[in-house]
């Protein structure tokens, strides 16, 4: 079956502009994650999603950063006046409640800031 | 805060040797997780460990979880060069939570 998917793959903007990232999580999931990967690094929590509610958004950096999923399903990450410090792949995995809470991962979107 | 620490770092090891990746993690974690990454890919699930004494393997693969210890192992049974990757633990302190990763080990096999 069809898994995650993550569009763009790769996002190069200049600084100070606006960009979305899009997250299509596997079918009837209902969580939905959100990650940042730099260079050499683990991944990163920034947000997750149960539903159309954001459960915890603590590791958002700063309130340029913000997340939707109006729907429960597809969830956009949104990065205002982007910095040169938020290049890095931008990583969606998504779970099912009741199973064995594995998290799929995406491809990710790889973003850099010039 | 759950912190998990891997090490090592990085290793270098010659094809059919075995070795061990060591994962400690700071707090009581719900359950215990194993990622590979290729490079420029994304995270594949591996093994999700769930109570103390579990022991997962697949393939030259074997994870096991020690929660009185606070520590898994990833070991790897007579390395072929396939298998080098970066391989990340993780763990949540919560059912449905965020993961919180280690750094990695970047392991790389030589022919």
């Amino acid at each position: 079956g069809a898994g995650v998917s993550q569009t763009p793959s790769n996002k190069v903007t200049e600084k100070g502009k606006y960009v979305e990232l899009r997250c299509d999580p596997i079918s009837g999931h209902t969580a939905l994650y959100w990650y940042r990967q730099s260079l050499g690094q683990g991944p990163e929590f920034l947000i997750y999603f149960q539903g159309t509610g954001a459960a915890d958004d603590s590791g958002l950096p700063n309130d340029r950063f913000f997340a939707v999923r109006p729907e429960g399903s597809v969830s956009t990450l949104k990065i205002q006046r982007t910095e040169r410090g938020d290049s890095a792949v931008y990583l969606c995995a998504s779970s099912t409640i009741g199973g064995s809470y594995e998290q799929y991962f995406g491809p990710g979107t790889r973003l850099t800031v010039t | 805060e759950l912190k998990v620490e891997q090490n090592p770092l990085f290793l270098s090891m010659q094809e059919g040797k075995n070795y061990t990746i060591y994962c400690n993690y700071s707090t009581t974690s719900d359950r215990l997780y194993w990622y590979r990454q290729d490079p420029g890919k994304s995270l594949e699930s591996l093994f999700v460990l769930l109570s103390n004494g579990a022991v997962k393997q697949e393939g030259r693969l074997m994870a096991s979880l020690d929660t009185k210890a606070r520590l898994s192992t990833l070991h790897i049974t007579a390395a072929v060069h396939d298998l080098s990757a970066t391989y990340f633990c993780a763990g949540t302190m919560n059912r449905d939570d965020k993961i919180i990763f280690g750094k990695g080990t970047r392991l790389h096999i030589l022919p």
